[in-house]
This record gives structure tokens, C-alpha cells and sequence, in this order.
């Protein structure tokens, strides 16, 4: 199965600062996914991401708040801008793989302060 | 996206079967059930995957009965290592949409 490099995996920022989370996958793949889990909680997706098209956002995040790029095939970036207090979460990216279903970074653990 | 329903926790000792049941009334005719693991401070790993009645892999079984309205994860003879959250997930697009889990409790 696909192997998944998240960057940052954990970071304490400034409210009002923003904060870009790399993903990187040792494969090609079509679609990745951006998850956040708040502390104690399930997966929320944020929005799904696919190379050459603008990414689609679930309903309660916008792309202001949370930009996506998705320059190719391996790689993707998050990033939570002008953030407070209450984005600090664990945020995921994710890809699927055929029989191995979807794989899972092992996340970005954000504190804001 | 049909709505799953599970238990919040669960205990077990170290040898025991653990058996969860997930609900899943609303599943549509072309909707999978597959099953993740979460450990603390990881992303969820995949378990297993099925349409309907039963499927096997080296870690668990999945039974799914002929409506389909409900699925049980099966892990035989748990260890400490399987305290965990235990996603059950309906769907039928590459968009995954995570319940509450249960949240499994493996005592010596």
C-alpha cells in the first residue's frame, strides 16, 4: 500500500498565523483527502483533492480558511489560515488504493494558542 | 451516505473474542462496509472490507447479514495491542464519511 509523509507532525502557532501542512505519497494517485479530528473525536472531512481541478469542500469549510493545492499526482498541501484556538486538531490527509482502501497519514497535530 | 450507528465503548480481556456490531439501515444497494482502526495519535488503518455475508482476513472476520442492515467486526482472541477506536464506515464513492467508532478497551 501507498506510504503517506505528512509535514509538520505537530506544531504550536499564533492565533492569526497560518500554518501549511505538506503531504507526500510514494505513489501516483488520482484523489487525496484532507480529514480533521478534533481531540477525543471522529474524522471530519474537510474537502477532497483531485491534480489539475480545484478542490471540493464539505459543507462548513471554505477554501479561504483552508486552501488546497495539488500541483500533481504525489503531492498535496492544507494550509489552516488566519487561525484560532479553536483549529487546533489532528489534520489527516489520506489517498485509496484499490484492495487496500484508503491510507492514512499519520497527521499534523495543531495547537494554536 | 447511509448513517452508522455503533457502540461508544467497549471492554474485553487479553484471549477473548470481541465481536462489534455496526447499524446501517439506510444502506443503498451499491454501498461497501468496511472497517478501520484507529490508535492514538495515528491515522486510521484498514481492516476489512465486504458487500455481504461473510469475509476473512488474517486479523478479523466480517459478517454481514443477507439485509444488510447490519454488520459485525469480528476479532478473534484480542491482545493490549487492540485497544483502539474501531471505525464502521458505509459507502459506495472514494468519500469517506466517519462515525462516532467504538472505542475498545483490551485489560490484562
Amino acid at each position: 500500500s501507498a506510504v503517506i509523509s505528512q509535514k509538520p507532525s505537530r506544531d504550536i502557532c499564533q492565533r492569526g498565523t497560518s500554518l501549511t501542512i505538506q503531504c507526500q505519497v510514494d505513489s501516483q494517485v488520482t484523489m487525496m483527502f484532507w480529514y480533521r479530528q478534533q481531540p477525543g473525536q471522529s474524522l471530519t472531512l474537510i474537502a477532497t483533492a483531485n491534480q489539475g481541478s480545484e478542490a471540493t469542500y464539505e459543507s462548513g469549510f471554505v477554501i479561504d480558511k483552508f486552501p488546497i493545492s495539488r500541483p500533481n499526482l504525489t503531492f498535496s498541501t492544507l494550509t489552516v489560515s488566519n487561525m484560532s484556538p479553536e483549529d487546533s486538531s489532528i489534520y489527516l490527509c489520506s489517498v485509496v488504493e484499490g484492495y487496500y482502501g484508503y491510507t492514512f497519514g499519520s497527521g499534523t497535530r495543531l495547537t494554536v494558542v | 451516505l447511509a448513517k452508522t450507528t455503533q457502540p461508544i465503548s467497549m471492554d474485553s480481556y487479553e484471549g477473548q473474542e470481541v465481536n462489534i456490531t455496526c447499524s446501517h439501515n439506510n444502506i443503498a444497494t451499491n454501498d461497501y462496509i468496511t472497517w478501520y482502526q484507529q490508535f492514538p495519535s495515528q491515522g486510521p488503518r484498514f481492516i476489512i472490507q465486504g458487500y455481504k455475508t461473510k469475509v476473512t482476513n488474517e486479523v478479523a472476520s466480517l459478517f454481514i447479514p443477507a439485509d444488510r442492515k447490519s454488520s459485525t467486526l469480528s476479532l478473534p482472541r484480542v491482545s493490549l495491542s487492540d485497544t483502539a477506536v474501531y471505525y464502521c464506515l458505509v459507502h459506495n464513492t472514494d468519500k469517506l464519511i466517519f462515525g462516532t467508532g467504538t472505542r475498545l478497551q483490551v485489560f490484562p
